[in-house]
């Protein structure tokens, strides 16, 4: 059974607010990432680390920033939410040398 | 651009029957490959895998198949079940892991 978790599960907040999405593991995983998905798209690589102090962007191009001071915790923050911030943001990990993730819950976001 | 696609965004089956969910994939590079199952208000659990010096993996009711040449999987679950109803991603990775946008599969009592 996978541990990792998100919160809040669900949050709304008007635009121009700065807003953390945290997520935890506690299966001492080195890789975290956060991915962003739209109903009925894929999933969109937005952040990644590969362990405490090493974060990457993903591919699509987003205006959060994410930071890895400890193992188990890898927030990200959006600064200023906007409208088009609206989305499902979803956490995972894995360990070194396996592809499997395992997957938070989500956050779903609306900016208004 | 979309390395791996679902082409159908659903797929409905009657209880007993075989589901047989399809995904296509354009990256050669692409070594393993992985099949996630997702139920409303939950992230994705990892399902089943196969790695691509192999064509076919089981585990219990489900079944991935891999034709590289075609550069093609599927997912076979023998018997369905409703409690099988759920949104389906398949995923493929080479160090740099790509989803598809998923099939939504509804087993009928």
């Amino acid at each position: 059974e996978a541990d990792i978790y998100q919160t809040p599960r669900y949050l709304v907040i008007g635009t121009g607010k700065k807003i953390t999405l945290e997520c935890s593991q506690t299966m001492g995983h080195d890789k975290m990432y956060w991915y962003q998905q739209d109903p009925g798209m894929e999933l969109h690589l937005i952040h990644y680390s590969y362990g405490v102090n090493s974060t990457e962007k993903g591919d699509l191009s987003s205006e959060s920033t994410v930071s890895r001071i400890r193992t188990e915790h890898f927030p990200l923050t959006l600064e200023s939410a906007r409208p088009s911030h609206t989305s499902q943001y979803l956490c995972a990990s894995s360990p070194m040398g396996t592809p499997e993730q395992y997957f938070g819950p989500g956050t779903r976001l609306t900016v208004t | 651009d979309q390395q791996v696609k679902q082409n159908s965004p659903s797929l409905s089956v009657q209880e007993g029957r075989i589901s047989i969910l399809n995904c296509d994939y354009t990256n050669s590079m692409f070594d393993y490959f992985l099949w996630y199952k997702k139920y409303p208000a939950e992230g994705p659990t990892f399902l089943i895998s196969i790695s691509s010096i192999k064509d076919k993996n089981e585990d219990g009711r489900f079944t991935v198949f891999l034709n590289k040449s075609a550069k093609h999987l599927s997912l076979h679950i023998v018997p369905s079940q409703p409690g099988d109803s759920a949104v389906y991603f398949c995923a493929a990775d080479n160090n740099d892991m790509r989803f598809g946008a998923g099939t939504r599969l509804t087993v009928k009592p």
